[in-house]
C-alpha cells in the first residue's frame, strides 16, 4: 500500500516563527499537493507540485511557500506564522497527471499561538 | 471555478438504518470525476466511492451508493445498513478530467451512527 506520511501529528508554534511541514511519500508518485482543512470549509488546496521543483498555487497560497527538491518529499512552509494558519493540514500524492486516485496522509494539526 | 456544497453540516441515525447524504456542485465541465472521501477520528482520508461523470450507472460499492444526477449536478451518497464504524466525517469531492488535477471538496457532513 501507498504511504503517505507526515512528520508531525501535532506542532504548536508561535506567531512569526518559520514553520516547515514535511511531507513523505513512499511509491515515486509526481503528484503531491497541500490542503488545509477547517471546520465548515472543508479542504482547500494550498500548492500542489507534478515534478521535482516545479509548484502551481492552489486557491490559498497567501502566506505559504512550497519546497520539492526530491520527488519523494513534499514541504510546506510558513515563512511569517500567523494566528490565522491554525489548521489541520493534509498532504496527499497520486501517481501520475492522469491518474485521479489521491493517497492522504494523516494530517498535522498546527496551533500558531 | 468549480464549487462543491453539502448542506448538511450533521446527521445523526440509529444503527441499520439508511442514511443519504447530499452533495451538489456546479461546473461548466462535461467530464469530471465525482469522489466521496470518509474522514474517521483517525484523520485518515478513506475514498468511499467515485464515479465518472460520463457513464450514467450510478456507481455501488458494497453498502454505499451514489445517485448521481448530472443535469441537475447532484451527488448524494447512501449508506445501507449502517454500522458504528461508518461514523465519520463525509466529504464530497470535484475533479476536472482534463488539466490541472485538483480536488474541490466541500464542507464536510459530520455523520454518527448511534447503536
Amino acid at each position: 500500500d501507498v504511504k503517505v506520511t507526515q512528520s508531525s501529528r501535532y506542532l504548536v508554534k508561535r506567531t512569526g516563527e518559520k514553520v516547515f511541514l514535511e511531507c513523505v511519500q513512499d511509491m515515486d508518485h509526481e503528484n503531491m499537493f497541500w490542503y488545509r482543512q477547517d471546520p465548515g470549509l472543508g479542504l482547500r488546496l494550498i500548492y500542489f507540485s507534478y515534478d521535482v521543483k516545479m509548484k502551481e498555487k492552489g486557491d490559498i497560497p497567501e502566506g505559504y511557500s512550497v519546497s520539492r527538491e526530491k520527488k519523494e518529499r513534499f514541504s510546506l512552509i510558513l515563512e511569517s506564522a500567523s494566528t490565522n494558519q491554525t489548521s489541520m493540514y493534509l498532504c496527499a500524492s497520486s501517481l501520475h497527471a492522469t491518474n485521479e486516485k489521491l493517497f492522504f496522509g494523516s494530517g498535522t494539526q498546527l496551533s500558531v499561538l | 471555478a468549480q464549487t462543491v456544497t453539502q448542506s448538511q453540516p450533521e446527521m445523526s441515525v440509529q444503527e441499520a438504518e439508511t442514511v443519504t447524504l447530499s452533495c451538489t456542485y456546479d461546473t461548466s465541465e462535461n467530464n469530471y470525476y465525482l469522489f466521496w472521501y470518509k474522514q474517521p477520528p483517525s484523520r485518515q482520508m478513506i475514498l468511499v466511492i467515485r464515479q465518472e461523470a460520463y457513464k450514467q450507472q450510478n456507481a455501488t460499492e458494497n453498502r454505499f451508493s451514489v445517485n448521481f444526477q448530472k443535469a441537475a449536478k447532484s451527488f448524494s451518497l447512501k449508506i445501507s445498513d449502517s454500522q458504528l464504524g461508518d461514523t465519520a466525517m463525509y466529504f464530497c469531492a470535484f475533479m476536472k478530467l482534463q488539466g490541472a488535477q485538483k480536488l474541490v471538496f466541500g464542507q464536510g457532513t459530520r455523520l454518527t451512527i448511534n447503536p
